[in-house]
């Protein structure tokens, strides 16, 4: 059963402090994602990680960065955190010959 | 700049009727598009997916229709279920094994009993 695990699902930070999302997957797929989702705004990608240490910054990567140093585990780090960086995150992962992305079930961060 | 676009935002129809679900993109050099489908508290999942050298992909109830001339497609969703209510988003990408995935901002299916 492929599975991409998400931790905390839940998460509240103050602004300034430090943010650690955390995501494993159990495929063994190369290619790793984050994104974060707004209500009307859709997915939008933040990072994309080819394999163990092969990230690529996606279309909104400020304010973010990102860690692989194991296939199956990807993680977001956000330094000082914003208010405007509250938001649902969702990390994603796919294999190297076909495009179906799998999702984890999201983190939902609150920054106060 | 959006490069794929979907319409309407919200749509709400009855149990057993047709939901149909718009989509159009810009860049022509697109030619793998992915329907994911969303439930509240979940990821989304991929729903059913159409290539670009296709014009029409069926699945059970869901039916993609893709007209690469007017760079359209649409997601038909017949004898619509309340399990279907759901955020339904058109993807995009440059090839089956892209690595960038552009999502549309979805469409939010209702469906009432």
């Amino acid at each position: 059963d492929m599975k991409v695990t998400q931790m905390p699902r839940y998460l509240i930070k103050r602004m300034g402090e430090n943010v650690l999302l955390e995501c494993g997957q159990d495929m063994s797929h190369e290619t790793m994602y984050w994104y974060r989702q707004d209500p009307g705004l859709g997915l939008q990608l933040i990072y994309i990680s080819y394999d163990v240490d092969s990230n690529s910054e996606g279309d909104i990567p400020k304010g973010y960065r990102v860690s692989r140093k194991k296939r199956e585990h990807f993680s977001l780090i956000l330094d000082s955190a914003k208010t405007n960086q509250t938001s649902v995150y969702f990390c994603a992962s796919r294999t190297g010959d076909q495009n179906t992305l799998y999702f984890g079930a999201g983190t939902r961060l609150s920054v106060l | 700049q959006q490069q794929v676009r979907q319409s309407p935002q919200s749509l709400t129809v009855w149990e057993g009727e047709t939901a149909i679900l718009n989509c159009s993109y810009e860049d022509s050099t697109f030619n793998y598009f992915p329907w994911y489908q969303q439930f509240p508290g979940e990821g989304p999942a991929l729903l059913i997916s159409i290539r670009s050298v296709s014009d029409k992909k069926e699945d059970g109830r869901f039916t993609i229709f893709f007209n690469k001339r007017e760079k359209k497609l649409s997601l038909h969703i017949t004898d619509s279920q309340p399990g279907d209510s759901a955020t339904y988003f058109c993807a995009a990408s440059h090839d089956t094994n892209a690595y960038k995935v552009i999502f549309g901002k979805g469409t939010h299916l209702h469906v009432l009993p």
